[in-house]
């Protein structure tokens, strides 16, 4: 059983940029969840996609935008990237669009300069 | 929405310590998860325990949902135990509490 991947680990762009990330979900989970860590805080949660549709939103900007791909896989992208993007990504991912338990990914450290 | 506090925010420990972490919340608690984010970032799950108590080796969690917290035991703490610890409540997104950042020193 896989578990929940994320490319690219490290990515460094400059303002007014965009960026995609990716995730791959655990074996047999059909929901992603996207969430936001900057520095010292805790994470944020960005958009969840269950069975490639979105399924609840953050408080964050349309510039935030995601899919969801038929095999479950997941992207993040950013528009016009901000100075104050830059944060830890991470991705989660379950069984059922549900309150179900949320396994994460490694992360992808964003740094906007 | 739901707000969630954790105590404390910082914990220094010397190897062998035991210590209680507490996750209080503004609201009713549905499912709660706690997690253990490493120094490297990746969170890893610890308890999914929307009420009682569940152990798992030197760790233990009591969610009391009537009374709104839950606490996290962590006995004879090890280096490796070190990091942050957040709880969140599962409503179908995770909201996240302050955590509490833990040291443990040789």
């Amino acid at each position: 059983e896989t578990g929940v991947t994320q490319s690219p680990t490290h990515l460094i762009k400059t303002r007014g940029q965009q960026v995609t990330l990716r995730c791959s979900s655990q074996s047999g989970h059909n929901t992603v969840s996207w969430y936001q860590q900057a520095l010292g805080q805790g994470p944020q949660f960005i958009f969840q996609y269950y069975r490639e549709e979105e399924n609840g939103r953050g408080n964050f900007p349309p510039r935030f935008s995601g899919l969801q791909f038929p095999n479950y896989s997941s992207e993040l992208n950013v528009n016009a990237l901000e100075l104050d993007d830059s944060a830890l990504y991470l991705c989660a991912s379950s069984m059922s669009g549900g309150a179900e338990t949320q396994y994460f990914g490694p992360g992808t450290r964003l740094l906007v300069l | 929405g739901i707000q969630v506090e954790q105590s404390p925010p910082d914990l220094i420990l010397q190897e062998g310590a035991n210590s209680t972490l507490r996750c209080n919340f503004s609201d009713s608690v549905n499912n709660l998860q706690w997690f253990h984010q490493n120094p490297w970032g990746q969170l890893i799950n610890l308890f999914y325990i929307p009420s009682g108590t569940k152990q798992n080796g030197r760790l233990s969690a009591t969610t009391v949902a009537t009374e709104r917290y839950s606490l996290l035991y962590i006995s004879s703490s090890q280096t490796t135990d070190s990091g942050v610890y957040f709880c969140a409540d599962n409503t179908d997104k995770l909201i996240f509490g302050t955590g509490t950042r833990l040291q443990v020193f040789p």
